[in-house]
């Protein structure tokens, strides 16, 4: 069962356009969300996060808005960048420890 | 800072053969993680320690994969025998483990299994 549903699965974006991901959740519990971004041959490092008392938090670039009635967030990259093209993972957690990633979003930002 | 450590970063076996992964977490980090990620596929908690002692292994197929985390540092995970199933990327993530905190992972390379 996969607790955390991503979409899409790819993305190819222009330089300097928006990209946007999503993501949906059913358990309630779940009380913290981040954002990961991997490039190829790495592990997955930590780009933003956010908890449910905010509907959006905005660092540089990145952006994640928060719907919790819809039980859904999203990842903005405005003013994409060649270097942001590497796969991009939602995940959530409750009490900080047991994490759920969604499958993935491999986006390509096109010169 | 050093990152988190794995090692081998590629390992190539035939099944039912043995194998073994070594993850270094960071210095002070209490919280160790193993995952598995499948090719295009979020990563999958294996296995989750704090200090030695492993809180949550409910994901972990235990008739054939082991791990341990002596003296709370360095942990091993262990296959055996492998399956051509098992062929992907392991991935060992640790965090500072401060409780009532949201907790930054920091994952390290990964090892890519591959069973042949």
């Amino acid at each position: 069962q996969q607790q955390v549903k991503q979409s899409p699965q790819s993305l190819i974006v222009q330089k300097g356009g928006i990209s946007i991901i999503n993501c949906a959740y059913e358990n309630t519990a779940f009380d913290y969300f981040p954002w990961y971004q991997q490039f190829p041959g790495k592990g997955p490092a930590l780009l933003i996060a956010i908890r449910p008392d905010v509907s959006e938090k905005k660092e540089g670039r990145f952006t994640i808005s928060f719907n919790k009635s819809a039980k859904q967030f999203s990842l903005h990259i405005m003013d994409s960048q060649p270097g942001d093209s590497a796969t991009y993972f939602c995940a959530a957690s409750w009490g900080g420890n047991q994490f759920y990633f969604g499958t993935g979003t491999s986006l390509t930002v096109i010169p | 800072e050093a990152g988190v450590v794995q090692s081998p970063r590629y390992k190539i076996i035939e099944k039912k053969q043995p194998v073994a992964f070594w993850c270094n977490p960071i210095s002070g980090h209490n919280t160790l993680y193993w995952y598995r990620q499948n090719l295009g596929q979020g990563p999958e908690l294996l296995i989750r320690y704090e200090n030695e002692e492993a809180v949550d292994d409910s994901q972990l197929p235990k008739d054939r994969f082991s791990a341990e985390r002596l003296k709370g540092v360095d942990s091993t995970l262990k296959i055996q025998p492998a399956e051509l199933g098992d062929s992907a990327v392991y991935l060992c993530a640790s965090s500072r483990g401060l409780a009532g905190v949201k907790d930054t992972q920091y994952f390290g390379p990964g090892t890519r299994l591959t069973v042949l």
